[in-house]
Order: structure tokens, then sequence, then C-alpha cells
């Protein structure tokens, strides 16, 4: 079965820094591309990055390009997102999220594997 | 961006009643279309995808239709366990937007 969990969230400050990681079991980890999804409170789902299966090729919403840097450990099982200036629009539940098919930039297959997701709340 | 376009946002209805949520894409995506339910503090659970292909698991009263950019869910006989919210995903091009959710309240 697969999992995925989440941690590093947490409350940071305006202009603040976090770095989330997500511990994948369960699949060839190597295979697929991972992503974060998240949701502020009362709102709807939110892409912020994608990641290929070596690492090579990374996408980012335009919300976060230049402040977040998305990366993977191929031998730990393990995503990160590292998140720089943080503000009160980056607060949310952030999801570390599996693609159900191996291609990168479009998928068939859905995201078939979410995790529990992490908090992030951005305040003085 | 692709923009993705659910109705309604908002759904009232009864156990045993059809139910149809439409997702209308901005740019044709072919099928490159999921769709998620999700229950209050839960993560999204995918239910198709492809457009129309049911995930593993999923009761067959889910269905999914379309392609190009006209996309519905379609919930055959409302059970008590599918009051959620619904949430359409493209994922022909990155970003890999959402639709804005459709939640499905007990009338």
């Amino acid at each position: 079965e697969v999992h995925l969990v989440e941690s590093g969230g947490g409350l940071v400050q305006p202009g603040g820094s976090l770095r989330l990681s997500c511990l994948a079991s369960g699949f060839t980890f190597s295979d697929f591309s991972l992503h974060w999804v998240r949701q502020a409170p009362g709102r709807g789902l939110e892409f912020v990055s994608a990641i290929d299966r070596t690492a090579y090729s990374t996408h980012y919403a335009d919300s976060v390009t230049g402040r977040f840097t998305i990366s993977r450990d191929n031998s730990k099982y393990t995503l990160h997102l590292q998140m720089t200036n943080l503000g009160a629009e980056d607060s949310a539940v952030y999801y570390c999220v599996k693609s159900g098919g191996r291609s990168y930039g479009y998928d068939y297959y859905g995201m078939d594997a979410w995790g529990q997701g992490t908090t992030v709340t951005v305040s003085s | 961006d692709i923009q993705l376009t659910q109705s309604p946002s908002f759904l009232s209805a009864s156990v045993g009643d059809r139910v149809t949520i439409t997702c209308r894409a901005s740019h044709a995506i072919a099928n490159y279309l999921a769709w998620y339910q999700q229950k209050p503090g839960k993560a999204p659970n995918l239910l198709i995808y492809g457009a129309s292909t049911l995930q593993t698991g999923v009761p067959s009263r889910f269905s999914g239709s379309g392609s190009g950019t006209d996309f519905t869910l379609t919930i055959s006989s409302l059970q008590p366990e599918d009051f959620a919210t619904y949430h359409c995903q493209q994922l022909n091009h990155y970003p890999w937007t959402f639709g804005q959710g459709t939640k499905v309240e007990i009338q």
C-alpha cells in the first residue's frame, strides 16, 4: 500500500523559511513524478510544484516561482519543498502527491496517492 | 494557464438523487482530466482518471464523460457517504490546474 507522510509544517513569521519533507513507501519511488499541492483554509486545491523521476525537470506555480524549490532523494524515498520569503498567502495545508502514470508534464492516470498534509501558517 | 470552471459550486441533494457536476476547460485538454472527492479534514481521493475511467475501488455509481473542453461527473444514486466536495483537474499541461470545487450537501 502506498503511503506518503509529510512533515515540517508549522508557524513561521512573514519573510521566513520552512522546509517540508515527504517520506514515501509502498511503491518504487524513482518510477514516478511527484508533486506538492496546497489548499488554503476554505479554498480549493492549488498546484504548487512538480518534479520528474530523476529530478532533472521541475515546474512551479507562478505564485511560488523564485521562492520555492522542489527536490527529491530517490535513495531515501523522500521529497522536499524548500520555501523562502513566505507570506500570508502561503498559509495552507500542503499535500505530497504521487502521479498515477510515469510521464512528466501530462498524465492520463491522475494523482493517485496523497499524503495526509502538513499545515503551514504564516503569521506574526 | 488552463482555467477549469466547475458548476455548480454548491449542490443540495437527497439520498438516491442523480447528481451531475460539470467542468469546462479554457483550452482543449483531450481526456487528461481527473475527478477527486474530498471530505472535511481529509486529503482528496482520486475517483476518475482519463475523463471516464473509474479508479480501482470506486463504486460504479460514479461515472465520468467528456473530451476536449467539456466534462461531467455523474453520481447515479447519491449515497450518504457521497456528501463531500468534488474537484476536477486537468493534467494536460503544467500547471495542472483544478476547478474551484463543488460541494454536495444534504438537502
